[in-house]
């Protein structure tokens, strides 16, 4: 199947710093990826949806100016937490579709800790 | 938007027995339901999945139905084992852009 990575696996950081994770796709291309955030025993909520080439969709109550998301070329999308807080620790999961009328792939996630 | 509701949260089985997950979604144009398996700190796997033209599917030890009428599709897993322990999550696509919406999981414990 598609092969979807994610890099990188986890980072501790210091509260007010940025934290770029990179989502790829590693044997198809993707002009769309998904970049959901998972916080302990809870389920996957939807962040955005980058668009290769366009600005990215972000769902409601997500804040567009917190979360940048780059959509750069048909394999790589980037989502930038910028001035991280404590609040913002969690898991950090991108997916692809693996082609039409094909399922999503997901990345191995990004566990995000801020101090 | 669509709304996928998933019972039970948690579910506890014995090795051998079956186990049966259910969700309801709302969103009558979704058309692709594929139910994930995720162990702790991993990605999520497709473990199967199911089209809006088929009522059910099977695949070896598990299988999926889906009542397009009613919205709601099951995940059924036979001759449990120790290793199917996970939390495991449907999911609706409507189609637009492969969106998926997902259920709110559940934890399988399959005991000795």
């Amino acid at each position: 199947g598609a092969v979807v990575s994610q890099h990188p696996s986890w980072v501790i950081c210091k509260s007010g710093t940025s934290v770029k994770i990179e989502c790829r796709s590693l044997d198809f291309q993707a002009t769309t990826m998904f970049w959901y955030r998972q916080f302990p025993k809870q389920s996957l909520m939807l962040m955005a949806t980058s668009n290769e080439g366009s600005k990215a969709t972000y769902e409601q109550g997500v804040e567009k100016d917190k979360f940048l998301i780059n959509h750069a070329s048909l394999t790589l999308s980037t989502l930038t937490v910028t001035s991280a807080h404590p609040e913002d620790s969690s898991f950090y999961i991108c997916s692809a579709p693996g082609g039409r009328a094909k399922p999503q792939y997901f990345g191995p996630g990004t566990r995000l800790t801020v101090l | 938007g669509e709304n996928v509701e998933q019972h039970p949260s948690t579910l506890s089985v014995q090795e051998g027995d079956s186990a049966v997950i259910k969700c309801t979604y709302s969103d009558s144009a979704s058309n692709y339901f594929p139910w994930y398996k995720q162990e702790l700190g991993k990605r999520p796997q497709l473990i199967i999945d199911i089209r809006s033209n088929v009522g059910e599917k099977k695949d070896q030890r598990i299988a999926v139905t889906l009542n397009k009428t009613a919205k709601h599709f099951s995940l059924h897993i036979t001759e449990t084992q120790p290793e199917d322990s996970a939390v495991y999550f449907c999911a609706a696509d409507t189609g637009t852009a492969s969106k998926l919406t997902f259920g709110t999981g559940t934890r399988l414990q399959v005991t000795l």
